[in-house]
This record gives C-alpha cells, structure tokens and sequence, in this order.
C-alpha cells in the first residue's frame, strides 16, 4: 500500500530560526514528489517538485531534499519568517498514477 | 503553471440542500480531480473529473451524492447534494498536467448547519 509519513505532527519556531521537516514515503513505482504549503482556509500551493534524478531543489528560502534509495524528503526552512506558519504536505505520484498525501506539518513561527 | 479559481469561496448552507462549487482553469488540462479535506485532516481525493464522461469516484464517494461535470477541458462542477454538518469540510479543485505537476485552487469553505 502506497503511504506517506510526515514528521514532525507540529512545529513551533522562534522567527528567524531554520527548521526541517520530514516525509517517508513507500510509493512505488515513484515518478515525483512535491512540497507544498497550504494556508489555513485556502488551497496548497506548490514549493518545489522532483523528480527520481534530483536530490535537491530551492524555492527562496526552502530547500527540499531527496534520497530515492531511503525513499525519504526532507523540507528545510531558513531564516523562518511569521508568513511561514503553515501546513506543510508531502506528496509522492506513482508513474501515471494518483497522488498519496501525507497527513502534513503544522508549523507555527512565533515572535 | 496553471491558474484556478473557485466559486464560491465560502457557504453556509442548511441542511438537506445542494450546493454546485465551480472550477475554472486558466488553460486547457487533461486531468483535473475535486478533493475534501476535512477540519484538521489531509486531502480525501473524491474523484477524477473526465471531458465528455462520467467521473471516477473513489471508493466511498457516489455519484448520487457528489455528481461532477466537466464539459470541456477548463471547467468542472462539483455539487454536495442532500448535505448533512458531516459535509462541511473545504473542497479543492485541482488540474496535473503531462509533466505530473500539480496545481490546487484556493478551495470552497462549505460549512452546514
């Protein structure tokens, strides 16, 4: 069964300071996975995507890793503003199949 | 990157009534799928909308409950029908394009009383 596993459940941050989340993921065949930040009330919007071959992408201040072997992400935040404070979700897509959610992050960036 | 927009953003609505949430795309795309999420929880894929056919439901949604339409390649509806406080929930539009990148709108706050 196709899963996804984020971690921390929630995060609470000091502006300012960097954070990293994490997801395991045991979809299979992979085609890509996909960070995406999602607002309270409104639609996930997309952070970065990668594919098998790529180990890493920025988006500004996020940084999204790869290990295809470990079959885990992560989603590394720097220099966290209060804007950040969000939910976090992982998404891994099977080749030409649907997308598994993880259950996401919720960060809380604080004065 | 695709643009969606979602009408009406938010409802309140009585129980035992419809409601039809629209989903318009700023270009043409072949898949585009509606999504719940429910207070506090991830996004429940409630079915795969299909041009010129009837949509694929995942297991638990019915057709009876939820009909879709999709009568080009930039436009869908979704209605809640007969809805119960169980429905309040937000549901998102969302479109995937060949390169497998997907795109949300900024979803319909539906709250039953």
């Amino acid at each position: 069964k196709n899963q996804v596993e984020q971690s921390p459940q929630s995060l609470i941050i000091l502006e300012g300071k960097n954070c990293t989340l994490q997801c395991n993921y045991t979809v299979s065949p992979f085609s890509n996975l996909r960070w995406y930040k999602q607002d309270t009330g409104r639609g996930p919007v997309s952070l970065t995507i990668m594919t098998f071959s790529e180990n890493t992408k920025s988006n500004g201040r996020y940084t999204a890793t790869l290990d295809a072997d470990t079959k885990q992400s992560s989603l590394h935040i720097t220099a966290s503003q209060l804007s950040d404070s969000a939910s976090y979700i992982c998404v891994v897509s099977a080749n030409a199949g649907k997308s598994t959610f993880g259950d996401g992050t919720t960060l809380t960036v604080k004065p | 990157s695709a643009v969606i927009s979602q009408k009406p953003s938010r409802d309140i609505c009585q129980r035992g009534t419809s409601l039809t949430i629209q989903c318009q795309v700023d270009s043409q795309v072949t898949m585009m799928f509606w999504y719940r999420q429910q207070p506090g929880q991830s996004l429940t894929l409630i079915a795969t909308a299909n041009q010129g056919s009837e949509a694929t439901y995942e297991s638990g949604f019915v057709i009876d409950k939820f009909p879709i339409s999709r009568p080009n390649l930039t436009f869908s509806t979704l209605t809640v029908s007969n809805m119960s406080p169980e429905d309040s929930s937000i549901y998102l539009c969302s479109v995937s394009n060949d390169r497998d990148e997907q795109y949300f709108g900024p979803g319909t706050r539906l709250t039953v009383t």
